[in-house]
């Protein structure tokens, strides 16, 4: 299984909506991260976990929260949101090994829409 | 610091010629390099790296790239577009000094390849 799936696929809230993105692989990789991408823009990465330790925070504001349960799943609590924050949020994986460059794994992306 | 630059935003090339999506990149040691393609409303899809030892690397989808050290250029090349090839195409790179847990990327600006019949 190289898939990493995430839902839902399409999220419509509003500001003071609190909703959860949830992402699941089982390839067994212990990194994993959340990007934020705006259309026809590079992903930006947000956060990245390191066996289910939450490692780099990209200064995100604090109405986006991550969570890592276990090691094969990951999710995004959000809670009041602002209309700048919709955009496609990807989830990723790779394996870590110090050293060498293993390849990330994405999903399909959860579109968020904030009203 | 690691930067990457992709300096056309857009690459149109017609069906059966071969297409070329330039990247540049700029780290303090050594680099790996990836390509990665994005279609409509989806996820990043895999298609080659560099890490070490032949600068000609091969990838999915009969796609190729060739590192130049001296250039500091990871070109992505085919040698005969599909129309189906007409997506966004992101380098990214990571410097092999960076020994932040996680294999943390940075990416370029992105190329849109459009492929006419």
């Amino acid at each position: 299984d190289t898939e990493v799936t995430q839902t839902p696929k399409h999220l419509v809230m509003g500001m003071t909506n609190k909703k959860s993105l949830k992402c699941e692989q089982h390839m067994g990789h212990r990194a994993m991260y959340w990007y934020k991408q705006k259309a026809k823009k590079p992903p930006e990465l947000m956060f990245v976990y390191s066996y289910e330790k939450l490692s780099i925070n990209e200064s995100v504001p604090s109405r986006f929260s991550p969570e890592c349960p276990n090691s094969s799943l990951l999710n995004l609590h959000l809670h009041a949101l602002q209309p700048e924050d919709s955009a496609l949020y990807l989830c990723a994986s790779s394996p870590i090994a110090s050293g060498s460059a293993y390849e990330q794994y994405f999903g399909p992306g959860t579109r968020l829409t904030v009203t | 610091a690691q930067s990457v630059a992709q300096p056309e935003d857009q690459v149109n090339v017609a069906e059966g010629n071969p297409l070329t999506v330039k990247c540049t990149y700029s780290v303090s040691g050594n680099p790996y390099l990836f390509w990665y393609v994005q279609y409509p409303n989806r996820g990043l899809q895999f298609l080659l790296k560099y890490i070490t030892g032949d600068n000609l690397v091969k990838g999915s989808y009969g796609f190729e790239a060739e590192f130049n050290k001296s250039q500091t250029s990871f070109h992505l090349k085919k040698p005969s577009a599909l129309v189906s090839d007409s997506a966004l195409y992101f380098c990214a790179v990571r410097d092999q000094v960076n020994n932040n847990a996680g294999n943390m990327l940075t990416f370029g600006g992105g190329t849109r390849l459009m492929v006419k019949p």
